[in-house]
């Protein structure tokens, strides 16, 4: 089964720019989706088919996908940015998710 | 404007059989492309995709837990229900039901999510 790989923790400077890696064969030719996850608070979308972004996500949310790796970018890091994130593909008629990278805002 | 809502016992014993519940409104599986799936959340662990189910009935499922999972839809009430048999505590999660994106293979609009702890 496909795999997706994430690393659990990154940490960014507020104001500065979040690069977070997923990790998957071949994952630039699929489409690649990213989920922000607050605790008690149900996964919100927020890139989607690797830079499209939902109705009311603001434009500091971006993606990029390539050979292995899809990242998923957020330019001028807030408090509010402090989340879980997820990214997901679907394979083969299976929907996978990677583990989570939790973003600290510092 | 798409809503969904999970409803369900938040409490389990150990072998028995779980029945969730989705209740959606803002679509209809009448439109060709819908989907609704099921996602859960095990505590401090990661999304785990169980179940998915198309306008025109098919069913699909995470191979991992193929065998325990059942997943249906009633068109006349706007809901998805899911089953798990043979529960065990590590299925104890936060359970997740969500629209799938027409053209795309994302899940758009979650609801707000059915704790369920499994304990005898």
């Amino acid at each position: 089964s496909y795999e997706l790989t994430q690393p659990l923790s990154l940490s960014v400077a507020l104001g500065q720019t979040a690069r977070i890696p997923c990790g998957g064969y071949n994952i630039g030719s699929k489409n690649v989706h990213w989920y922000q996850k607050k605790p008690g608070q149900a996964p919100v979308l927020v890139i989607y088919t690797q830079n499209n972004r939902p109705s009311g996500i603001p434009e500091r949310f971006s993606g990029s996908n390539s050979g292995n790796t899809a990242t998923l970018t957020i330019r001028g890091a807030q408090g509010g940015d402090e989340a879980d994130y997820y990214c997901q593909v679907w394979d083969n008629s299976f929907w996978v998710f990677g583990g989570g990278t939790k973003l600290t805002v510092l | 404007q798409i809503t969904l809502k999970e409803s369900g016992p938040t409490l389990v014993k150990p072998t028995q059989t779980l029945t969730l519940t989705c209740t959606f409104s803002g679509f209809s599986f009448s439109a060709s492309g819908v989907a609704v799936a099921w996602i859960r959340q095990p505590p401090g662990k990661a999304l785990e995709w169980l179940a998915l189910i198309f306008w025109d009935g098919a069913q699909r499922y995470n191979p991992n837990l193929r065998n325990r999972l059942t997943i249906i839809k009633d068109a006349s009430k706007d809901q998805v229900v899911l089953t798990m048999t043979d529960l065990d505590p590590v299925d104890t999660a936060t359970y997740y039901c969500a629209h799938r994106i027409d053209t795309d293979d994302a899940f758009d609009i979650w609801g707000q999510g059915a704790v369920v702890a499994v304990s005898s």
